[in-house]
């Protein structure tokens, strides 16, 4: 079955303990994404990825960093994590990033809670 | 810059009524993308419709039908003889290319749409 999975799916952690947020997708899709969630403020780009090691800032990148070593994953790094990044977080992926034309394949999400 | 502007934060209606949510947007490419994505309560994204901005038909799936009307950058999702099961929250995404590479969703903030018996 194509789809993109997210681990963990829920996640409570502390201020500055540094975790990750793992993306895979099984569609061979060149594009990948992660986008955050807040209400009232709809779902935000943090970064994004052209393809495997080509990665690039969305609109809210401060406190995240990513990697894109494999084609398949992409996963999302919180070095410090602090309570303003208390979010649902959302993976994509499309078939690549050079048409506005690609669907994006969005994963279950993941909550994560920094107390 | 690219924006999604949904007005309606949150619409309640009764079974069986019809319901359309607002989505308007702005940007200055030619060439974008329109999406409509569904979040139900359990938390997925449901992809709904894309409608390209050079096709300005309206399309109905079923209970469902969007209207995109480019001259008041608008597209419109209407839902007809509403259920219980639509309840759940619609964003409405523009897409488009980034200078260097790239393709953006810019999201709007969501309609929440309860239905209720």
């Amino acid at each position: 079955e194509a789809q993109v999975t997210q681990n963990p799916r829920y996640l409570i952690t502390v201020t500055g303990k540094k975790l990750t947020v793992t993306c895979s997708q099984n569609m061979n899709h060149e594009y990948m994404s992660w986008y955050r969630q807040d209400p009232g403020l709809g779902l935000r780009q943090i970064y994004y990825s052209m393809n495997v090691e080509v990665t690039d800032k969305g609109d809210v990148p401060e406190g995240y960093k990513v990697s894109r070593k494999e084609k398949r994953n992409f996963p999302l790094i919180l070095e410090s994590p602090s309570p303003n990044q208390t979010s649902l977080y959302f993976c994509a992926s499309s078939f690549s990033g050079t048409s506005s034309y690609n669907e994006q394949f969005f994963g279950p999400g993941t909550r994560l809670t920094v107390l | 810059a690219q924006k999604v502007t949904q007005a309606q934060t949150e619409i309640s209606v009764v079974e069986k009524e019809d319901v359309t949510l607002d989505c308007v947007y702005e940007t200055r490419d030619t060439t974008y993308y329109l999406f409509w994505y569904k979040q139900p309560p359990s938390g997925e994204l449901v992809f709904l419709i894309r409608r390209n901005s050079f096709d300005e038909q309206n399309e109905i799936s079923g209970r469902y039908s969007w209207n995109f009307q480019k001259s008041t950058s608008s597209f419109n999702f209407t839902i007809t003889a509403s259920q219980v099961v639509d309840s759940a929250v619609y964003f409405c995404a523009l897409s488009t290319l980034i200078t260097g590479g790239g393709n953006k969703l810019t999201f709007g903030t969501g309609t929440q749409l309860k239905v209720e018996l």
